[in-house]
């Protein structure tokens, strides 16, 4: 599975739309692109998934660029309960395990 | 969507003891489950994939001794921590993946057993 590399942290005001980018330039064309976050001594939650179509459900946007080396997470209207390491992680479409790397610290903010 | 449970949530454990978490997929059946560890402000790492009615198959430098998994029915696969000690204080996850339907492309986890070794 394809490597990504997401910034460590970022901050964002409560409201406001949070943009989380993720690079994974080594994709291949069989490999789907997916979001989970982590909330504080939970579980991981599943966010989104694509392959190259941009995706939207009723918690975030996934926009997967045309070359598909990087995308990015949108969560519209960010709340405060939306703070948690968001992990974008490749993986191949029949590849069962979900192999994480360091995430980003999204931090909402009043 | 698809719910994976845990059990215990928490445990504490004398050190040399054996503990062991539970992970079920509750509404659906799961021939593969996997098996993950996490220290404080690291991600997750895969330790070991769990497949029904065979043996599991461990990441490199897990051992397979200390850590035993079982996974004897589609919906329960096991952890034992063998011979606990205090650096095996960890959060432990599982999850599992839905086999077929329109499920069956996203993993679901449990959420997460915080064992303590003392």
């Amino acid at each position: 599975d394809a490597k990504t590399t997401q910034p460590p942290s970022m901050d964002c005001a409560e409201g406001r739309a949070a943009n989380l980018p993720c690079n994974h330039s080594t994709i291949s064309g069989n490999e789907y692109v997916y979001w989970y976050r982590q909330i504080h001594s939970q579980g991981p939650q599943y966010i989104i998934h694509g392959l190259k179509n941009n995706e939207t459900n009723e918690m975030a946007s996934l926009i997967i660029t045309e070359d598909r080396k990087s995308s990015t997470l949108i969560l519209p209207h960010a709340t405060l309960r939306d703070t948690a390491v968001y992990y974008c992680i490749v993986r191949k479409w029949n590849n069962n395990d979900m192999r994480f790397g360091a995430g980003t610290r999204l931090t909402v903010k009043p | 969507g698809a719910v994976v449970s845990q059990h215990p949530s928490r445990v504490i454990c004398k050190s040399g003891t054996s503990v062991k978490i539970e992970c079920r997929s509750l509404d659906f059946q799961a021939t593969t489950m996997f098996w993950y560890r996490q220290f404080p402000k690291q991600s997750l790492m895969l330790m070991a994939t769990s497949n029904e009615g065979s043996k599991a198959t461990y990441e490199q430098g897990v051992e397979k001794d200390k850590f035993l998994i079982n996974h004897a029915s589609l919906t329960l696969s096991t952890l034992t921590v063998t011979s606990a000690h205090p650096e095996d204080s960890s959060f432990y996850i599982c999850s599992a993946n839905p086999q077929g339907g329109v499920l069956n492309t996203e993993a679901f986890f449990g959420q997460g057993t915080r064992l303590t070794v003392v």
